[in-house]
C-alpha cells in the first residue's frame, strides 16, 4: 500500500555528523528505487537510485543501502551540510502497469532533515 | 540538461473557476508526464498519468472530468482544475520522463490557492 502520513518524521543532526534516513517500503515487486531531496516550496530533486539486484550504491556523499529482505531502503549523507536540510522521500516502481504507467512511482512519507550549525 | 518547468508557480483563483497548469519539458523529449498533488507536510500523491498523443491514466479516486489532463506535444503537458473548490488548494507538481527511462525529471510545483 501507499505509505502517506500525516505527520512528517524528522532527523535534527548537527553539521559535519553522519545522517542516516531510513525507508520501508511497501512493494515487494519493486525493482526501481530512488532517493529525492524537497525543498520547501520547490519540487523533488533527484539524488541517488538503485535497482533490485543492488544492495548498495554510492554517490558523492551519499549511500543508498537496499535490504530487500525486510523491504528497507536507506539513505547515508555523510559529512551534513545546513545545505542538506529538507524533506527527503524514498520513491519505489514496480514496473506494473501498460506504457508509461510502467514507471510510475510511489513515493513514502518522507523525513524531514534538520541540519544544525 | 533534463530540465522540466511549470507554470504558473503558483496561481490564486476564486472558487467555481478554471485553472489551467503548464508542464513543459526544455531540452527532452517527454514520452511520459506525471502529475502529483501534495498537501502541507505530506507525500506526493499521483493523480494522473499521460503519454503523448493518447488519453491519461488516472489514479483511484482522481475525478478525471475535474482534472482535466491534455499532452498534446512531446514537451508539454497541461492540468486544468475544472470548477475548484478550497480543497483543491494545493502543491501541484509534474514530472517528465523520456523513452526507455525509470528516471523522472520534476517540475518546481504550482502553488493553488482556491479562495
Amino acid at each position: 500500500g501507499e505509505s502517506v502520513g500525516l505527520h512528517l518524521p524528522t532527523l535534527s543532526v548537527q553539521e559535519g555528523d553522519n545522517s542516516i534516513i531510513n525507508c520501508a517500503y511497501s512493494n515487494s515487486a519493486s525493482d526501481y528505487f530512488i532517493w529525492y531531496k524537497q525543498e520547501s516550496g520547490k519540487g523533488p530533486q533527484f539524488i541517488i537510485d538503485i535497482r533490485s539486484n543492488m544492495d548498495k550504491r554510492q554517490g558523492q556523499r551519499v549511500t543508498v543501502l537496499l535490504n530487500k529482505t525486510v523491504k528497507h531502503l536507506s539513505l547515508q549523507i555523510a559529512a551534513t551540510q545546513p545545505g542538506d536540510s529538507a524533506v527527503y522521500f524514498c520513491a519505489e516502481n514496480n514496473g506494473k502497469g501498460s506504457g508509461g504507467s510502467n514507471y510510475k512511482l510511489t513515493f513514502g512519507k518522507g523525513t524531514l532533515l534538520t541540519v544544525n550549525p | 540538461g533534463a530540465v522540466v518547468s511549470q507554470h504558473p508557480s503558483w496561481v490564486i483563483c476564486k472558487s467555481g473557476t478554471s485553472v489551467k497548469i503548464e508542464c513543459r519539458s526544455l531540452d527532452f523529449q517527454a514520452t511520459t508526464m506525471f502529475w502529483y498533488r501534495q498537501f502541507p507536510k505530506q507525500s506526493l500523491m499521483l493523480m494522473a498519468t499521460s503519454n503523448e498523443g493518447s488519453k491519461a491514466t488516472y489514479e483511484q479516486g482522481v475525478e478525471k472530468d475535474k482534472f482535466l489532463i491534455n499532452h498534446a506535444s512531446l514537451t508539454l503537458s497541461t492540468l486544468t482544475v475544472t470548477s475548484a473548490h478550497p480543497e483543491d488548494s494545493s502543491f501541484y507538481i509534474c514530472s517528465a520522463r523520456s523513452l526507455n527511462t525509470y528516471e523522472q525529471y520534476f517540475g518546481p510545483g504550482t502553488r493553488l490557492t482556491v479562495t
